[in-house]
């Protein structure tokens, strides 16, 4: 059974720092790992989708590696803004095209 | 385009009700899944649909939920006897297909269970 792990659960860092936010998942068996932004009470906002082909992707600020191999994917975001603090959530999807989802990273950017 | 929508966005009813909670998918997505949030959780997949079947209900947590798809496009999601464990938000997703596909997600239905 795929398990999908995010850690920190919280962070908090002064504006213009850079952030980053590890994925780590159990079965390395995947079709592609995403990426998502969601604030409170709100839905879920795809930021970037990473085939299980590609080592990385990239959209302006943000930067998403993915090592297949050993599990893992890190989120990087350059220069936070205080517009960046939401909860990022990272899923893969597997055979059965189900997306299984970590428990997310709470973030807060201090102006 | 218009994208994924749900309705209604909050639902609050009262233990052993029945509820029903809607989703539009986007235009010519074949595949539709149903996901529920608890507070401070990540989603978890409860159905896919793939046309008007279920090709994965394995999510479901018991018969009271059921979700159906007719005519391939717009799903409900059915709960029978609600409980306050199922107190969640429903988030609907769509996709062109499955596979390397994207999953587009809608607002969510936050369903509170009194």
């Amino acid at each position: 059974k795929q398990e999908v792990t995010q850690i920190p659960a919280a962070l908090s860092v002064p504006e213009g720092e850079n952030l980053v936010l590890n994925c780590s998942f159990t079965d390395s068996a995947i079709y592609n790992l995403q990426w998502f932004r969601q604030d409170p009470g709100k839905g879920l906002t795809s930021l970037l989708l990473i085939q299980s082909s590609q080592r990385e992707q990239t959209s302006g600020r943000l930067n998403a590696s993915l090592d297949k191999s050993s599990g893992r994917s890190t989120l990087y975001i350059a220069a936070s803004q205080p517009g960046d603090s939401a909860t990022y959530l990272c899923a893969v999807k597997a055979a059965g095209n189900k997306l299984t989802f970590g428990g997310g990273t709470r973030v807060l950017v201090k102006p | 385009g218009a994208g994924v929508s749900q309705t209604p966005s909050n639902k609050v009813t009262e233990k052993g009700k029945y509820v029903e909670l809607r989703c539009d998918p986007i235009s010519g997505h074949t595949a539709l899944y149903w996901y529920r949030q608890s507070l401070g959780q990540g989603p978890e997949f409860l159905i896919y649909f793939q046309g008007t079947g279920a090709a994965d209900d394995s999510g479901l947590p018991n018969d009271r939920f059921f979700a159906v798809r007719p005519e391939g496009s717009v799903s409900t999601l059915k709960i029978q006897r609600t409980e306050r464990g199922d107190s969640a938000v429903y988030l609907c997703a769509s996709s062109l297909g499955g596979g390397l596909y994207e999953q587009y997600f809608g607002p969510g239905t936050r369903l509170t269970v009194t």
